[in-house]
Formats: structure tokens, sequence, C-alpha cells
């Protein structure tokens, strides 16, 4: 079965540099979210889309942005790359539950492994 | 605010059943998921709780008590590979209606030979 694909897989970039990590989506699935996971840490939501327009919006800092496209796929953009920005950055992908008592899974990707210097 | 809680690990040897409870606090809520992520992977989808009781997915089964904002996760027939960290999310209501996932801090759980 087609899983969540991310790319890349690893990064690595300067300080002040910018970035831009790739998600493609689980094929149908109408909701796409950003996590980013620092060493030891619990993943940190940062944003969503449901349909291509965005649905929620966590803690993500002003230097990024994220957009999903026609095609579903997302791109997440990180300028001005700082040190505490290195992490593990993970795509999610799921059907959107409007209710309470569906199943709520969501299929994560590889992540993507910045790390800053 | 939204919090969570559970274990930051829990130790136990191959045979034996562990349980990682979670508590929580939101200001929303639709149900407490379950996930395991093994180092450097991603994080995987164990199972969900909506309503109160207990869920079993083969050697897995999880518990919600929504009065008490609480569930656990319980692991019977403990592998080698179960390994990992546990993490207990909370699906938030919200106006959008999104289903972004707020996370606990994760436990990690050492199974022994």
């Amino acid at each position: 079965a087609a899983g969540v694909i991310q790319s890349p897989r690893h990064l690595i970039k300067e300080k002040r540099e910018t970035a831009t990590l790739k998600c493609y989506p689980i094929p149908r699935h109408d909701t796409v979210y950003w996590y980013q996971q620092g060493p030891g840490q619990d993943p940190q939501f940062l944003i969503s889309f449901y349909e291509k327009m965005q649905s929620d919006k966590g803690s993500i800092p002003d230097r990024f942005s994220a957009q999903q496209f026609s095609d579903y796929h997302s791109e997440l953009n990180m300028s001005s790359l700082e040190l505490g920005d290195s992490a593990l950055y993970f795509c999610a992908s799921s059907f959107l539950v409007s209710g309470g008592l569906e199943k709520d899974e969501q299929y994560f990707g590889p992540g993507t492994r910045l790390t800053v210097t | 605010g939204q919090s969570l809680e559970q274990p930051s690990e829990v130790t136990a040897v191959e045979g034996a059943i562990v349980q990682i409870n979670c508590t929580y606090q939101t200001s929303g809520f639709y149900g407490l998921s379950w996930y395991q992520q093994h180092d450097g992977g991603a994080p995987t989808f164990l199972s969900y709780n909506a309503l109160d009781g207990l869920e079993e997915t083969g050697r897995f089964s999880s518990f919600l008590s929504r009065s008490d904002s609480y569930g656990y996760l319980l692991l019977q027939e403990l592998q080698m590979k179960d390994s990992a960290s546990y993490f207990c999310a909370v699906r938030e209501k919200d106006e959008n209606q999104g289903g972004k996932l707020i996370f606990g801090q994760g436990t990690e759980l050492s199974v022994k030979p």
C-alpha cells in the first residue's frame, strides 16, 4: 500500500539559509499535517491543510510557511534557519473525520531530518 | 491550554504485561489516540478511543474514561520489538473541525530479556 512520501530524507543547511521540505500524502487523503520533533521531544503540530486550504495552525514560526498544491502534495518552506530548527519534520495525512467516533488515524511519513549548522 | 501527562519511561521483561497511563487536560476533546515510535522512525498508529471503555487490537488494548480525563495503553505478551516510545495524543475539537494531534511527552518502554 502507498505510504506518505517525504523528501529529502536528510538535509543539512547553514544558519540563515532556506530549506524546502516536500510531502506527498497517501492518494485520496484530504488532509495533510506537518509536525516538528526535536531530539527526545514529542511531535509538535505546525500546520495542516484540508482540501488544499489551511485548516489549522500550531506553533509554527513566522519564518516558516507552507502550502498544499493542486496535486495535494505539500511543501514546508523554512527561511532564516536557526540552530534550534534542527529536528525531524514529519508530514502526516488522513481522511478528515468531522465527528468524534470515527477512528482517527494519521499516517506519518518517514520524516525529514534537518540539521542546521 | 492543553496538556497530557504520561510516565517518561517504563521497563518490563519479555512476556510480561505493561500499562502506560495518560491523563489529559484539553479545551475540547474528540478522542485519545496512541502512537508507537521506534528510535528515528515515524510514529505509527496503534489505537483510538472516542468512547469510554476498552478497545482491543491483538496484544494491545487501550482504555478511556472521559469523566476522569484518563486513558491507558496495555501491552501484553511483551516482545523485544515492543521497545519503543509510546505517545498518547488528543485530537482536539475546534471550530475548523481540524484533526491536529496534541501529543504527550512520550513513554520510553524498554523490554528486557
